[in-house]
């Protein structure tokens, strides 16, 4: 099945400890994204990658980072998480070849930092 | 610069009446537009999308949007609600910048609930 996976679902962690949250995607798309979604904001780009080993910041990028070493992984890293990254987050991938593909979202990961 | 308004951040409406979810965008190119769903925990699904063919476009589930360039809306609709579409709703822009991906504009959403 065509799908795009994040784990782990559900996340809580303490200020200060790094963590990671993987996704990856079995449809050989070249671009993937990650967003993150809270009350009243719709979701926001933190960064997303257009192919292998080229990423880009997005509209909120401060406190992440992420890689692409492969094509079908793309990890969202918090290296000193902060309670203001308490958020939904969602990764997504589409075949990147036209601007019209509609994404394909992951079920998304509920981070909590105290 | 692109940017997307969904007018109402929750609508409601009865089981079987129609539904009318309103979005609003802006854009200095010709644009593409989706609506995206969202269930209870879930991630979000593609709806429709509107890519300068015809200006109405129909969706899955009944949904279907009207593309209006003199007004700049892509408002949702569906003649009769069910309960299973109780869920919130994104309306999404994306510039037509040649040849890249172009960014991707999220509104804000609207919560559609059902009553029976």
């Amino acid at each position: 099945e065509a799908q795009v996976t994040q784990n782990p679902r559900y996340l809580i962690t303490v200020t200060g400890k790094k963590l990671t949250v993987t996704c990856s995607q079995n449809m050989n798309h070249e671009y993937m994204s990650w967003y993150r979604q809270d009350p009243g904001l719709g979701l926001r780009q933190i960064y997303y990658s257009m192919n292998v080993e080229v990423t880009d910041k997005g509209d909120v990028p401060e406190g992440y980072k992420v890689s692409r070493k492969e094509k079908r992984n793309f990890p969202l890293i918090l290296e000193s998480p902060s309670p203001n990254q308490t958020s939904l987050y969602f990764c997504a991938s589409n075949p990147g070849r036209s601007y019209n593909s509609p994404l394909h979202f992951g079920n998304g990961t509920r981070l909590t930092v105290t | 610069a692109q940017s997307v308004t969904q007018l109402d951040s929750h609508v409601s409406v009865s089981e079987g009446t129609p539904v009318l979810l309103r979005c609003n965008y802006s854009s200095s190119y010709s644009p593409s537009l989706f609506w995206y769903v969202q269930h209870p925990n879930k991630g979000l699904q593609l709806l429709l999308k509107y890519t300068s063919a015809a200006t109405l476009v129909k969706g899955i589930n009944g949904f279907e949007a009207e593309f209006k360039k003199s007004e700049t809306s892509f408002h949702l609709t569906k003649p009769s609600a069910h309960m299973s579409d109780a869920a919130e709703y994104f309306c999404v822009v994306r510039a037509q910048e040649g040849g890249s991906q172009g960014n991707l504009i999220f509104g804000k959403g609207t919560k559609l609930s059902v009553k029976p």
